[in-house]
């Protein structure tokens, strides 16, 4: 079946540096993704819509600079962390609609935990 | 507003015994309604979701999800639970289809404890 795979699974860096995270549809295209972060011991939210060809759409609250989001091609979505701090520690998840189906489905990848030193 | 309310936070219940958890949402439209399984540091897996059709929904694992326009709730069941059950679960509303579809409301989460 369809499968949205994401990269890296885990990730530790320094405060100051960038991180990009990677979320990919392996056997169908996807003209949008979203992506979800989830702090400890909560739900998760959504923080942006990735779309194929033009801006992302950011919710209330994020912020565009620090979330930057490229939607180059219509399997791969990048979610860059940029001059991560340690707040940004989080479970940062995406996930990929398949519209080729009438009954449409829902994908999602297996997570990135971002640790920020 | 959309929104998803699970009220119970955390449950503890005996291998075997049957376990209900619970989920109400709001939404502006017909929603397309999820339940989904986290383990520690994993991702999500779908256990089941309901888009139309038959209100009582048959999901992997031995769940079931039922329905409820009137009440505006769809409560995950399973008749016996298994020590394996024990994770976090999330309930998930969004639209059927359209320019929004994939966009997820969730739940804060009902963690399940599984006594032995």
């Amino acid at each position: 079946g369809a499968v949205v795979s994401q990269h890296p699974s885990r990730v530790i860096c320094k405060s100051g540096t960038s991180v990009k995270i990677e979320c990919r549809s392996l056997d169908f295209q996807a003209t949008t993704m979203f992506w979800y972060r989830q702090f400890p011991k909560q739900s998760l939210m959504l923080m942006a819509t990735s779309n194929e060809g033009s801006k992302a759409t950011y919710e209330q609250g994020v912020e565009k600079d620090k979330f930057l989001i490229n939607h180059a091609s219509l399997t791969l979505s990048t979610l860059t962390v940029t001059s991560a701090h340690p707040e940004d520690s989080s479970f940062y998840i995406c996930s990929a609609p398949d519209n080729r189906a009438t009954n449409e489905k829902l994908f999602f990848g297996s997570g990135t935990q971002l640790s920020v030193l | 507003a959309q929104s998803v309310t699970q009220p119970d936070i955390h449950i503890t219940v005996s291998e075997g015994a049957s376990l209900e958890l619970r989920c109400n949402y709001s939404y502006g439209a017909t929603p397309y309604l999820f339940w989904y399984v986290q383990s520690p540091g994993q991702g999500l897996q779908l256990l089941l979701k309901y888009f139309s059709g038959d209100t009582l929904v048959q999901g992997i694992k031995g769940f079931e999800a039922e329905f409820k326009r009137s009440q505006s709730s769809f409560n995950l069941r399973k008749p016996s639970v298994h020590w394996s059950d024990a994770a976090e679960y999330f309930c998930a509303v969004g639209a059927r289809r359209g320019s929004t579809l994939g966009r997820l409301y969730f739940g804060r989460g009902t963690q399940l404890t599984v006594w032995p």
